[in-house]
């Protein structure tokens, strides 16, 4: 059953420090999301991806937030410095939308997350 | 800017019940919506969709309904389990914006045995 991986599951880390969350998306998906859940906003969106090419990350703090996905098979958010704020769940999702992007009969598919605490 | 809203943070009913989880939206183009069903320490599984060319899709005891009109849309669990307890997600999307969706802040439920 293809899943999406990420790692670590969970991260404690004091302000200040750099975090990098990493994630594998399912074989064969073009469509990479990071998404941040948290009480008050549920699931925002921070940037996608699509056939690796960043395509959209007006959701991230330009400041601090980066996304990169160095291939196919990996995708990357880094927070640099980190602050308390940011703590939260990060998700990533990934689908296999072809070239128009349509969702339909193809929704995204979510990994377990990686739970970020900032002290 | 919220533009997908889930007003009720809980919802708790009997086993056997019927559920009724409600969702509202702003944007007018969006075109497609989704609910995901979301369990402690794991990540949104989707559950059932609708397009806007539909008013009502079912599958087995989950009932999606949408009223363009009114711009929101309803997810009916019927009979309701202690296995359906969860926190559930609305998410719409424009077709043509490369699968990107937009979450409400979730509702979660409990089924009481």
């Amino acid at each position: 059953d293809a899943r999406v991986t990420q790692t670590p599951r969970h991260k404690v880390t004091e302000m200040g420090q750099e975090v990098t969350m990493r994630c594998q998306p399912i074989l064969g998906h073009n469509t990479v999301f990071w998404y941040r859940q948290t009480m008050m906003q549920g699931l925002e969106l921070l940037a996608y991806f699509r056939n690796r090419a960043p395509l959209d990350d007006s959701g991230m703090p330009k400041d601090r937030f980066s996304a990169e996905m160095p291939d196919a098979t990996l995708a990357t958010l880094k927070i640099q410095p980190s602050e308390p704020r940011d703590s939260a769940v990060y998700f990533c999702a990934s689908g296999p939308l072809g070239k128009t992007g349509n969702v339909t009969n193809s929704p995204l598919h979510f990994g377990n997350g990686t739970r970020l605490t900032v002290t | 800017d919220q533009q997908v809203k889930q007003n009720s943070p809980s919802l708790s009913v009997q086993e056997g019940r019927i559920s009724i989880l409600n969702c509202d939206y702003t944007n007018s183009m969006f075109d497609y919506f989704l609910w995901y069903k979301k369990y402690p320490a794991e990540g949104p599984t989707f559950l059932i969709s609708i397009s806007s060319i539909k008013d009502k899709n079912e599958d087995g005891r989950f009932t999606v309904f949408l009223n363009k009109s009114a711009k929101h849309l309803s997810l009916h669990i019927v009979p309701s389990q202690p296995g359906d307890s969860a926190v559930y997600f609305c998410a719409a999307s424009r077709s043509s914006n490369t699968g990107k969706l937009i979450f409400g802040q979730g509702t979660t439920l409990q089924v009481k045995p």
